[in-house]
């Protein structure tokens, strides 16, 4: 079946460490994208990436980094730079205009 | 930016009863579109409901419809016949010019049995 993984579910980060979040989808879609999600609240958007080797700032890059070297893999790297990652991090994609696909999602503790 | 506001953060709703989630939108664009995903406990985004700007009629996938009132700018969501499994955060999201979604905060819906 055709989706998008995301892994891992649970991820623990320690102070100044950098971590990074796979999403891989199997889609052919084009344009993925890249959320956080804090406790009671919205989703904002990090980064997205509408074809491969080229990726835009979301509303809330800092802290944050991409790579899109294959249509299928978008993954997030969490820098030491992020002084306060621990987010539900969402990832999508999109083909057309009717919405987006998202992934299971990565829960991320800093300990 | 565009805006989406959800003014109600938690609703109750008693099983087999109808509830409509509020969801308003701040755009001067002329094409856009309005979804409305489910997001239970376990964290994935479900998509419900599709609404184009220029569809003429409310937008209707099972027990959920879509209220939209293109001059009010409201695109609020119906569930009819609600079921215990309906309880679950609800975000409503307009899609930018760019394509891109802009998700509003949310609504915490709990079914009663």
């Amino acid at each position: 079946d055709g989706g998008i993984t995301q892994s891992p579910k649970y991820l623990f980060r320690k102070e100044g460490q950098n971590v990074t979040l796979s999403c891989e989808q199997n889609l052919n879609h084009d344009a993925m994208y890249w959320y956080r999600q804090d406790p009671g609240q919205g989703l904002r958007l990090i980064y997205y990436s509408q074809i491969v080797n080229d990726f835009q700032k979301g509303d809330i890059a800092e802290g944050y980094s991409v790579s899109r070297e294959k249509k299928e893999s978008f993954p997030l790297t969490v820098t030491s730079a992020q002084k306060n990652p621990t987010a539900f991090y969402l990832c999508a994609s999109k083909a057309g205009i009717y919405g987006y696909t998202f992934g299971s999602g990565t829960r991320l503790t800093v300990v | 930016a565009q805006k989406i506001t959800q003014t109600q953060p938690g609703m109750f709703v008693q099983e087999k009863e109808a509830v409509t989630l509020d969801c308003t939108y701040d755009t001067s664009d002329q094409s856009y579109g309005l979804f409305w995903y489910k997001q239970p406990s376990s964290g994935e985004m479900i998509f419900l409901i599709y609404q184009g700007s220029y569809d003429e009629q409310n937008a209707t996938e099972g027990r959920y419809s879509l209220n939209f009132q293109k001059a009010r700018k409201s695109a609020n969501l119906v569930i009819s016949a609600s079921q215990l499994g309906d309880s679950a955060m609800y975000f409503c999201a307009m899609r930018e010019p760019n394509n891109d979604m802009r998700f509003g905060a949310g609504t915490r819906l709990t079914v009663k049995p």
